[in-house]
């Protein structure tokens, strides 16, 4: 229950190319849904974050789209440029608890 | 100016010997952690203080033992070290209290235990 399922686990895009990123959760206790993004020799740095109140946001080419009732979210990178190559992680949170659950990673490259 | 950092960043060490890493971060929070990242990118917190008291201890060998001296500062000591400590650790902070759940991480400390 305490598990965020994310896929796939690499990615290839070409550049201009939409990058769509994946995950599931069990636990409706969650109520923060951030996304992490971590470039190879760096710390993961926080991207955008959703909470279970709104069914998407929008952070320049960064969208999140989440789905309560089928207790899945994903990332959505509008034109993909080669600088957005990188890791990414989504994550779970309960309010309270202090605690992150992190995906599996996706690891993206995009194309020139 | 450098929000959560972490010192060293590179660790090489050899089986059986102990190892300290620091973690200090300026932003005035509440909370800290840390995280191992293994081979395969997979992140795991493996503990929290809020306020100077742990808050999160999970299933982590006692090998492992974290001080927080101050809300600044968490540090991470790990005796007798195995070649699986071989990881990449994370320190993060992040304001709980009044505050959001944003977490903000270091760079990370790459130890290779030989």
């Amino acid at each position: 229950q305490q598990q965020v399922k994310q896929s796939p686990q690499s990615l290839i895009v070409q550049k201009g190319g939409i990058s769509i990123i994946n995950c599931a959760y069990e636990n409706t206790a969650f109520d923060y849904f951030p996304w992490y993004q971590q470039f190879p020799g760096k710390g993961p740095a926080l991207l955008i974050a959703i909470r279970p109140d709104v069914s998407e946001k929008k952070e320049g080419r960064f969208t999140i789209s989440f789905n309560k009732s089928a207790k899945q979210f994903s990332l959505h990178i509008m034109d993909s440029q080669p600088g957005d190559s990188a890791t990414y992680f989504c994550a779970a949170s309960i309010q309270g608890t202090y605690k992150y659950i992190f995906g599996t990673g996706t690891r993206l490259k995009v194309l020139a | 100016d450098t929000a959560v950092s972490q010192t060293p960043k590179y660790l090489v060490t050899q089986m059986g010997n102990d190892k300290s890493i620091k973690c200090e971060q300026n932003l005035g929070h509440d909370t800290m952690y840390w995280y191992k990242q293994d081979s395969k990118k997979f992140l795991k917190i493996m503990f929290s203080y809020n306020n100077k008291e742990l808050i999160i201890n999970e299933t982590v060998p006692n090998r492992f033992s974290p001080k927080s001296p101050d809300k600044a500062h968490l540090n991470l000591h790990i005796n007798s070290l195995e070649l699986g400590d071989s990881a990449v650790y994370f320190c993060a902070s992040s304001q709980v209290r009044g505050g959001s759940y944003e977490q903000y991480f270091g760079p990370g400390t790459r130890l290779t235990v030989t």
